[in-house]
């Protein structure tokens, strides 16, 4: 079975520039989570989305990120415009969600990540 | 006071040995917590994850969970260098169904 998949893998951009992640989850997992990750310390979650509707998007800075899952599969995280303090690693993950009953809609799986260093 | 804390190492075992990590949450309400492990420069992978009180144990990880002290472990027995790697306590709320709360991290290192 495919894991979660991202793409770049790695972007360097200049700052005030616009950058774009793009997220495929497993098969059949409805769940889809867009977590940031600094050096040293435990993924934050930005968005979640039940299939198509962002549920958890609390922790998004809205003035420049931007979400979406137009069909309930892949994902696309937009930065615009980017700033210095946003290099970081963006992670994808998925799960199967209310599918998966109780407690397992918690267990999640991560794609490799995006590095994005901001110059 | 942070969601979720975890001992901040770095922690130094020699191979064969046990190790253990630690962690303690602030939401008496959390249900499920799992137990992430990252390597450098990679993403994290689920290794364990327990949802009631006691032990539970999968090869050579056990995971230990006491929700009344509100404190999860996890042994790893006769570490291995491969077993080398950051190891990420992860709570979910009960209140915010869907939603991971993650510690920073331990770093541990299996010495030959």
């Amino acid at each position: 079975e495919a894991g979660v998949v991202q793409s770049p893998r790695y972007k360097i951009i200049e700052k005030k520039q616009p950058v774009a992640f793009w997220c495929n989850p497993i098969s059949g997992h409805n769940t889809l989570y867009w977590y940031l990750q600094n050096l040293g310390q435990g993924p934050e979650l930005l968005i979640r989305y039940e299939n198509e509707e962002a549920v958890d998007d609390s922790q998004l800075p809205k003035d420049r990120f931007s979400a979406e899952r137009l069909k309930g599969v892949d994902s696309t995280l937009k930065i615009q415009p980017a700033e210095l303090g946003d290099s970081a690693v963006y992670l994808c993950a998925s799960s199967l969600g209310l599918a998966g009953g109780g407690a397992s809609y918690n267990e999640q799986f991560f794609g490799p990540g995006t590095r994005l260093t901001v110059l | 006071q942070k969601e979720v804390e975890q001992n901040s190492g770095p922690l130094s075992v020699p191979e064969g040995a046990i190790a253990s990590l630690n962690c303690t949450y602030s939401d008496r309400g959390s249900q499920s917590f799992f137990w992430y492990r990252q390597y450098s420069g990679k993403s994290p992978e689920l290794i364990m994850f327990i949802y009631s009180n006691g032990d539970k144990e999968d090869g050579r990880f056990t995971a230990q969970l006491n929700k009344a002290s509100q404190y999860v472990s996890l042994l790893i027995r006769d570490s291995q260098p491969s077993d080398s790697a950051t190891y990420l306590c992860a709570v979910g709320r009960g209140s915010t169904l869907g939603r991971l709360y993650f510690g920073r991290g331990t770093q541990l290192t299996v010495w030959p």
